[in-house]
């Protein structure tokens, strides 16, 4: 099964909200509610920032949000902040036969 | 707090097998699947397998013929295995807690440092 699809790229000036989306299908983002989205910035490991479409782990912004229609899934980051600069990445459960599947991933920029 | 310290090998040959291992620090090892995630130099991550305390695993059907991973709740750790690897297993390897709200098994919450493994003759 294919990779979720993302944006490579996406930019923002501080204090602005950006939005970056994760396509899927209907037998990934569509059928579960278990998409999640992961920030990494470089040399680091990734960080849960959503889970379950749309929840924020303990100690997440609330800048940081989640949504999906159906077979896209979108985070949404409001009031941008020079630390949001990272990579994003939108991963799905795809069943049980192929398990999780990761979006390729968007760099956000902040101008 | 949980915490995942990851070490093993970091260079390898064409051919020869990857081991890495996972130690899990703090809360509780049941309950959970745990999982390992690569990232190659430069590109998006990769979701390799997972396996609960139970030794039940799942692979990606990609990865499945070159994988085990593997478990021991005695000394709170689990393992993965990759056999035959060439250049293009050379990544980052993740191993990463699935969790969420309690009791689920959701989203990878909490992640190891991560592990450069190099394959080159």
């Amino acid at each position: 099964q294919s990779a979720l699809t993302q944006p490579a790229s996406v930019s923002g000036s501080p204090g602005q909200s950006i939005t970056i989306s994760c396509t899927g299908t209907s037998s990934d983002v569509g059928l579960y509610n278990l998409v999640s989205w992961y920030q990494q910035h470089p040399g680091k490991a990734p960080k849960l920032m959503i889970y379950d479409d749309f929840k924020r782990p303990s100690g997440v912004s609330d800048r940081f949000s989640g949504s999906k229609s159906g077979n896209t899934a979108s985070l949404t980051i409001s009031g941008l902040q020079p630390e949001d600069e990272a990579d994003y990445y939108c991963c799905s459960y795809a069943g049980t036969a192929t398990f999780w599947l990761f979006g390729g991933g968007t760099t956000l920029t902040v101008l | 707090q949980v915490q995942l310290q990851q070490w093993g090998a970091g260079l390898l040959k064409p051919s020869e097998t990857l081991s890495l291992t996972c130690d899990v620090y703090g809360g509780s090892f049941s309950y959970f699947y745990w999982t390992w995630v690569r990232q190659p130099p430069g590109k998006g991550l990769e979701w390799i397998g997972e396996i609960n305390q139970s030794g039940s695993t799942n692979y990606n059907p990609s990865l499945k013929s070159r994988v085990t991973i593997s478990v021991d709740t005695s000394k709170r750790h689990f393992s993965l295995n990759l056999t035959s690897v060439t250049a293009a297993d050379t990544a980052v390897y993740y191993c990463a807690r699935v969790g969420g709200d309690p009791g689920q098994s959701d989203a990878f919450d909490i992640w190891g440092q991560g592990t450069m493994v190099t394959v080159s003759s």
